[in-house]
């Protein structure tokens, strides 16, 4: 069973701070997905990384992807409240339809 | 309709009855998955749906689950005898070719289940 372990579990911040969050497992994954999800809405994706090393960004968010693609982080720079909510990673095997997800790192960004 | 749709947004529920819950997904969809979010956990699968595939069920939990598809557009997620621990969000995706992990699946807003 592919287990992905998210840290930390919940994270409070004030805005204008940098923050880095972890999605980590012990098994190898094709493609690894970062989702945020707000109350009472679905998981909305952000990011998918494929290749060990590679690194994303996406305007203040920046993914990185292990070099053994087990791993991958999410740092934020200058946080704001918009940020606030639940962010899940999400890895999947070769040609695998199924995801399988973290217990999520909830994210609060205090004005 | 722009996006995945759910209903009802909230059901309530005492324990013992059945319940049923409703996914549209984007039109043009061929994959339909549906996942258990209990409270503070990630989401757990339960079912996927491929075009006319059979559909993968290895995620239920026990045989008081059970969904349908009626080909590439709605699916019913039901629940029956339901017991407190059902209790949870369930969420629907639907994605365009479902072939893997770089295709995105779009959420739906879930379905609350309270069981009392």
């Amino acid at each position: 069973t592919q287990l992905l372990e998210q840290s930390p579990q919940f994270l409070s911040i004030q805005e204008g701070e940098n923050l880095t969050v972890y999605c980590n497992s012990s098994s190898v994954f094709s493609s690894l997905q970062w989702y945020r999800q707000e109350p009472g809405e679905g998981p909305v994706l952000l990011v998918t990384v494929v290749t060990g090393g590679e690194v994303k960004k996406l305007n203040r968010l920046t993914f990185q992807f292990g070099d053994a693609r087990k791993d991958s982080s999410l740092h934020i720079t200058a946080a704001q409240p918009g940020d606030t909510g639940l962010y899940l990673c999400a890895g999947s095997g070769a040609g695998s339809y199924q995801l399988t997800f973290g217990k999520g790192t909830k994210l609060s960004v205090i004005p | 309709g722009a996006g995945v749709s759910q209903s009802p947004s909230n059901k309530v529920t005492e324990k013992g009855k059945d319940v049923e819950l409703r996914c549209d997904p984007i039109s043009g969809h061929t994959a339909l998955y549906w996942y258990r979010q209990r409270l503070g956990q990630g989401l757990e699968f339960l079912i996927y749906f491929q075009g006319n595939s059979a559909p993968d069920k290895s995620g239920l939990p026990s045989d008081r689950f059970s969904a349908e598809r009626t080909g590439e557009s709605v699916s019913t997620l039901t629940i029956q005898r339901t017991q407190q621990e059902d209790s949870a969000v369930y969420l629907c995706a639907s994605s365009a070719l479902g072939g893997g992990g770089g295709d995105e699946q779009f959420f739906g807003p879930g379905t609350r289940l309270t069981v009392l």
